[in-house]
Order: structure tokens, then sequence, then C-alpha cells
């Protein structure tokens, strides 16, 4: 059961573009929304994380747009640059209980940021 | 300063063979995990473990074991290979409470025929 649906599977921008990918949970459990960014051949790295509550949070060209009412949740990558082509998971968890360190992954998301 | 570390990077099994997949930290981090990831399925959780001693299941814990002598490794074995779990494998670690970031190894990339 997939509990974190991720969309679109790719993606594809020019230089400049704001690529906005969308992830939808099941579990009103989970607390933590984080995203990863995987590059090929290497482990995901933690890109960016949210909580419930709140709607907006912003790291440099990076933001996650929040709506706990929908439970869903988006990544929107400002003025994109040929160096953020990458894969993109959106991951949720709880920090509840022996949740440690626990998170379902979304099926991700592969973005092509052309020159 | 290694941080996750995963051996081997890249592994060719019969189906039917044994083998383990490596694991090491050196960041002194409580929690440690195991995902496989496969296309259009994202990263699953196969086992977990909150410190040495415990262990517990994810998501796909079928067909592999794992056990936590130390803080430091956390090794997983395939007991007997079957095609189905042709995959890429990452081991994690993070301090403990989830919301601290979790950190990734780079990844064993195995076949199995």
């Amino acid at each position: 059961q997939q509990q974190v649906k991720q969309s679109p599977q790719s993606l594809i921008v020019q230089k400049g573009g704001i690529p906005i990918i969308n992830c939808a949970y099941e579990n009103t459990a989970f607390d933590y929304f984080p995203w990863y960014q995987q590059f090929p051949g290497k482990g995901p790295a933690l890109l960016i994380a949210i909580r419930p509550d709140v709607s907006e949070k912003k790291e440099g060209r990076f933001t996650i747009s929040f709506n706990k009412s929908a439970k869903q949740f988006s990544l929107h990558i400002m003025d994109s640059q040929p160096g953020d082509s990458a894969t993109y998971f959106c991951a949720a968890g709880n920090a509840g209980g022996t949740s440690y360190g626990k998170l379902t992954f979304g099926q991700g998301t592969i973005l092509t940021v052309h020159p | 300063n290694a941080g996750v570390t995963q051996t081997p990077k890249f592994q060719v099994l019969k189906t039917g063979q044994s083998m383990t997949l490596q694991c090491a930290q050196d960041m002194n981090h409580e929690y440690m995990s195991w995902y496989r990831q496969d296309p259009g399925m994202g990263l699953r959780l196969i086992h977990y473990s909150v410190g040495a001693g415990i262990t517990d299941q994810g998501e796909v814990p079928n067909g592999y074991n794992v056990s936590r002598s130390t803080t430091e490794d956390f090794p997983l074995r395939l007991l007997s290979a079957a095609p189905s779990q042709t995959s890429v494998y990452f081991c994690a670690s993070s301090k403990g409470r989830i919301r601290n970031t979790i950190y990734f190894g780079e990844g064993s990339w195995l076949t199995v025929v």
C-alpha cells in the first residue's frame, strides 16, 4: 500500500523555469515531510523539510508548500539550473512512538533542466 | 569523516546464493535502516534498528535478515537470493528522532541471475 503518492514521474524544464513536484499522503499521523535529492550513482540527500504547523518553508531556491486539509505538499524550485537535474523524492514520517527515522517515500520524480 | 559506508558497491549473485551487504557509520547514530530502491517504487524500508541489539521489520522484510551487535554496524543478509531481489540497496542512519537528518550511503547495486 503506497501511502505517499508523487507526481509527475518525470519533468523537463528550461533553465530558469519553476518545476513543481506534488505529493499526497494518506496517513494523518504523519507529521514530518522531507524532500530528498538524488544524483545518479549517489544516495539520497536531505534537501528541505517541513512540519504540518506551517504552510510554507523556503531554503534558497527551494520552497515547500503544505496543505494539511488536502493532505498534500509540493516542492517548487525557483530559477532552476542544469545542476538541479536529479531525482527528487518526497517522504513522510511520524515522529511519535518508536518511529525513529522511519520514512515512507514517494515514487520519485526525475527532473531534467535544459540549459 | 566517512559518514555511512556501504560495501560492496556492485554484486552479481546466482539464484539461491546468500550474501551480506555491509553498512557502517561513524557518526554514533542510534538509528540505522536499510531501504531498497526500484524504478517507479521509490525507496521502501526493509529493516531498521533503533539501537544495538534492537531490530524490527519495515515494509518489505521477506528474504532479508539483519542484526545490530554494535552501534556502528548494521549488515543486511540475503538468505537465498531471488531475481526479485535485484535492486539498489541503501543503508541510512540518523541520530534518533525522525526530524534529525537521515544520512544515506551511496548504495549497493545487486543483480540476481
